[in-house]
């Protein structure tokens, strides 16, 4: 089946780092969503992006969605204790499928 | 503005019972959508319905597993005849339309076999 691959999977950084991590895959998708999930709940909606080249922010969060469309990026500045969490990516194959694809996930871990 | 409910949170079955989820919609919101998370992984498809129709359950498996969205009412997943491979956790999202891509996730229910 399709695959996300998704790295860092886990990072421990320094509060007020800035973090990157990335999603790659060998398909093509015409959606890439960024998700945050704490222990115990579901994933919380990030950043949504459409259209090839897009780079949109929310806050300290930054995601881009790369030319190829075969990846997406997420960047967090100066990172806070509760940015601890996991982070997944999901993308839509342009093949008309419904259906997301999730990575699985990167671990983020916040020093303070 | 509610947003996507699930129930139970926490679910305890013995194997042989059977399981079923509940998943309420956001107000407004006509297609849901189910995915299953192994422990350390990420969200699996499982099926997506729309108002008394499962537009794709590809993801679902064949045997024991069902799923509904009635007229009225919520979502039910319903698994069958439980098994230990069955524990993990069950999340249903749902979206307006599904032209806007968003899917907005419920807090999810932790399926735990014994």
């Amino acid at each position: 089946g399709q695959q996300l691959n998704q790295s860092p999977q886990s990072m421990f950084i320094q509060e007020g780092e800035d973090v990157s991590m990335n999603c790659t895959s060998s398909s093509i998708f015409n959606t890439w969503l960024w998700y945050k999930q704490d222990p115990g709940e579901g994933p919380v909606l990030l950043i949504a992006l459409y259209k090839a080249g897009e780079l949109t922010s929310n806050g300290r969060l930054t995601a881009q969605f790369g030319i190829t469309r075969k990846d997406s990026f997420l960047n967090i500045s100066a990172s806070i204790p509760s940015d601890v969490g996991i982070y997944f990516c999901a993308g839509r194959l342009t093949s008309g499928t419904y259906k997301y694809i999730f990575g699985t996930g990167t671990r983020l871990k916040v020093l303070a | 503005n509610a947003g996507v409910m699930q129930n139970p949170r926490h679910l305890v079955r013995r194997r042989g019972q059977e399981a079923r989820l509940r998943c309420s919609p956001m107000k407004g919101h006509s297609h849901v959508y189910w995915y299953r998370q192994l422990p350390e992984e990420g969200l699996k498809f499982m099926v997506y319905l729309q108002k008394e129709n499962i537009i794709d359950e590809s993801g679902m498996p064949k045997e024991r597993f069902s799923a509904e969205f009635p007229k009225e009412g919520p979502s039910i997943l319903r698994i069958q005849q439980v098994v230990r491979g069955d524990s993990a956790a069950y999340f249903c999202a749902s979206s307006y339309n599904l032209s806007t891509d968003t899917q907005y996730f419920g807090p999810g229910t932790r399926l735990t076999v014994l």
